[in-house]
């Protein structure tokens, strides 16, 4: 059963960095038949894909988002990471990370999520 | 970037009937479309990859079609754990994007 769960500060200030993590249990997170999504809702609005990064470190990006968005992987510790800079009002919203399948691409497996206030 | 649309926006119906949702995009995206169902305060949840194969342990009343640039997701026979918000997503080209929802409402 593949699990994941996401964790990190629920409040941040204006220009300063959100880092989030995501915990893996149960499967492979190397395969290389999965890619390793974050997803993000502002509050009571639409999902909106940030990016998503392979096994191999390739990377996509939300061109939105780009200049300020880095995710990893940390095999070590099956954890998934994200970082997004100078965050501001803007950038409230629950945080979901997920796991796409390369031959059935669709986000099959979703962390619960974690809500990120942006606020002074 | 590929826009995707969602009509309605909301729907409303009662338990039994038969209900269709449509998904445009802005451009082809062959078949490689999904659908998720979300309740409040959860995460998504997959219906559909593919633009018409049934995620493992979803009921059959869902079903998917489409290809191109037009897509469909319809419940056979509505029931009562049914009513929630509805997404598309587009996964042909990157950035992948998600249509507005379609909130699902019981009439």
């Amino acid at each position: 059963q593949v699990q994941l769960q996401e964790s990190g500060p629920g409040l941040v200030k204006p220009s300063q960095t959100l880092s989030l993590t995501c915990a893996v249990s149960g499967g492979s997170f190397t395969s290389g038949n999965y890619y390793w999504t974050w997803i993000r809702q502002p509050a009571g609005k639409g999902l909106e894909w940030i990016g998503r990064i392979h096994p191999s470190g390739s990377t996509n990006y939300n061109p939105s988002l780009e200049s300020r968005i880095t995710i990893s992987l940390e095999t070590s510790k099956n954890q998934l990471s994200l970082k997004l800079t100078s965050v501001t009002a803007a950038d409230t919203a629950v945080y979901y990370c997920a796991r796409d399948e390369e031959w059935s691409p669709a986000a099959h497996y979703w962390g619960q999520g974690t809500l990120v206030t942006v606020s002074s | 970037d590929v826009q995707m649309t969602q009509s309605p926006s909301t729907l409303s119906a009662s338990v039994g009937d038969r209900v269709t949702i449509t998904c445009r995009a802005s451009q082809s995206i062959s078949s490689w479309l999904a659908w998720y169902q979300q309740k409040p305060g959860k995460a998504p949840k997959l219906l559909i990859y593919k633009s018409s194969s049934l995620e493992s342990g979803v009921p059959s009343r869902f079903s998917g079609s489409g290809s191109g640039r037009e897509f469909t997701l319809t419940i056979s026979s509505l029931q009562p754990d049914d009513f929630a918000t509805y997404y598309c997503q587009q996964y042909n080209s990157y950035p992948s994007s998600f249509g507005q929802g379609t909130k699902l409402e019981i009439k």
